[in-house]
């Protein structure tokens, strides 16, 4: 089955910006979505389709997905966006829907 | 607005059986395929089902295969899950969550917590 993996954790001063990869086989021929989740709430879609945002969602977000590897971009980091980050695409070849193993965002 | 509120929770113990249920408002549910998402304490998050729009296609990974089953009752706005053979294993906060037709989630519930303990 299709695997995504992600570092467990990145560290960011406020202000800079954070790179969350996303790494797959051929993953930039597939469509990645991006989660944020704070403790003890729902997960939040923040980037779609590789790179769109859903309304409401900062400009500061953006997405990236190329070769084996899909990026979300957090610029101007606040102390808000501390939080778990998810990357989740849809398998077809299986008809199963991944995620990967979540990165623990912590802003310094 | 749209809701996706989830119940049927609790604590029960392994070898037994427990029903989710997860009441949607706010928009069309019968246009909609819907999810079930769990998270495990202090882990990330894992798909458990989906269910198409009318009910006639439904997925699971090998983890819950044979022993969930998602189902729809759209006449109720409703979506269950129907989990049996509890292991300790499926303990986790249980999600509910819409497919935006992009096969993301863009709405989520606020999850219902499920123990198997003895």
């Amino acid at each position: 089955s299709y695997v995504l993996t992600q570092p467990p954790s990145v560290s960011v001063a406020p202000g800079q910006t954070a790179r969350i990869t996303c790494g797959g086989n051929n993953i930039g021929s597939k469509s990645v979505h991006w989660y944020q989740q704070k403790p003890g709430q729902a997960p939040v879609l923040v980037v779609y389709d590789d790179s769109d945002r859903p309304s409401g969602i900062p400009e500061r977000f953006s997405g990236s997905n190329s070769g084996n590897t899909a990026t979300l971009t957090i610029s101007r980091v606040e102390a808000e966006d501390e939080a778990d980050y998810y990357c989740q695409m849809w398998d077809s070849s299986s008809a199963h829907v991944v995620f990967g193993g979540g990165t623990k965002l912590t802003v310094l | 607005q749209v809701q996706l509120v989830e119940s049927g929770g609790g604590v029960v113990q392994p070898g037994r059986s427990l029903r989710l249920s997860c009441a949607a408002s706010g928009f069309t549910f019968s246009t909609y395929t819907i999810h079930w998402v769990r998270q495990a304490p202090g882990k990330g998050l894992e798909w458990v089902a989906l269910i198409s729009y009318d009910g006639n296609t439904k997925y699971y990974p090998d983890s819950v295969k044979g022993r969930f089953t998602i189902s729809r009752d759209n006449s109720k706005n409703t979506l269950y899950l129907q989990m049996n053979s509890l292991r300790a294993e499926d303990t986790a906060v249980y999600y509910c969550a819409r497919d935006s037709l992009g096969w993301n989630f863009d709405y989520w519930g606020q999850g219902t917590l499920v123990t198997v303990s003895s």
